[in-house]
C-alpha cells in the first residue's frame, strides 16, 4: 500500500514567520512530487512541483526533496494570513498516472 | 482558474434519484480524473481516463458510472447513492500521466 503521510496539524505560526510543512512517502519508485493548497470549501490549487533532489524556490515558497529519506517539505517564508489553508502533499507513485495524496496539514497564520 | 469547470457546484439528491456530474477542461489535456474528497480523509482517486479510454477503476461501487465522450468532457453518473457518498467530487486533468493535475472547483454532493 503506497502511502503519503503528513501531520494533520493544525500548525499555527505568527505572521511573518517561516512555516514548515513536511511529508513522507512509502514508495521508493516515486518520481514526481507536488504541493497543493486548498482553502476551506475550495478545490486544490497547485503551488509547487519538484522532481529532483534538492531545493526549488518560487517566490516565498521553497520545496525540498530528499529521495533517500523519502521526504519532501514545503517552506513558506514571511507567512501571511492569506496562507492559512490546508496543504496537500501528492506523490506520483511510479505508475505514471496515479497521484497519492496525504490527508493534508492545516496551517493557520495568526496576524 | 477556469481551465477546468464542473457543474453543478452543489447537488442534493435522495437515495433513489439519478443525477450526473459534468466536467469540462479547456486546457487541451489528454487525461482526466474523478476524485472523491470526504471529511478527514485523503483525496480518493475514483476513475482515470486517457484519450477517452478508462485506465483505472479504483474499486468504486457500481452506483458510480463514469463516461468520457471526448478528451474535453467527463461525466459521473450517479444512481441509488447512499448517505456515505456525500462528499466533494473533484474533476482534474493533466497533459499526460504523471504530470501536474489541475482541479475543477468541485461538486458538493449531499445524499439524503
Amino acid at each position: 500500500q503506497k502511502e503519503v503521510e503528513q501531520n494533520s496539524g493544525p500548525l499555527s505560526v505568527p505572521e511573518g514567520a517561516i512555516a514548515s510543512l513536511n511529508c513522507t512517502y512509502s514508495d521508493r519508485g516515486s518520481q514526481s512530487f507536488f504541493w497543493y493548497r486548498q482553502y476551506s470549501g475550495k478545490s486544490p490549487e497547485l503551488i509547487m512541483s519538484i522532481y529532483s533532489n534538492g531545493d526549488k524556490e518560487d517566490g516565498r515558497f521553497t520545496a525540498q526533496l530528499n529521495k533517500a529519506s523519502q521526504y519532501v517539505s514545503l517552506l513558506i517564508r514571511d507567512s501571511q494570513p492569506s496562507d492559512s489553508a490546508t496543504y496537500l502533499c501528492a506523490v506520483n507513485g511510479g505508475s505514471n498516472y496515479k497521484l497519492t495524496f496525504g490527508k493534508g496539514t492545516l496551517l493557520t497564520v495568526n496576524p | 482558474e477556469t481551465g477546468v469547470t464542473q457543474t453543478p457546484r452543489h447537488l442534493v439528491m435522495g437515495m433513489t434519484n439519478k443525477k450526473s456530474l459534468k466536467c469540462e477542461q479547456h486546457l487541451g489535456h489528454n487525461a482526466m480524473y474523478w476524485y472523491k474528497q470526504s471529511a478527514k480523509k485523503p483525496l480518493e482517486l475514483m476513475f482515470v481516463y486517457s484519450l477517452e479510454e478508462r485506465v483505472e477503476n479504483n474499486s468504486v461501487p457500481s452506483r458510480f458510472s463514469p463516461e468520457c465522450p471526448n478528451s474535453s468532457h467527463l461525466f459521473l453518473h450517479l444512481h441509488t447513492l447512499q448517505p456515505e457518498d456525500s462528499a466533494l467530487y473533484l474533476c482534474a486533468s493533466s497533459q499526460a500521466f504523471g504530470e501536474t493535475q489541475y482541479f475543477g472547483p468541485g461538486t458538493r454532493l449531499l445524499v439524503l
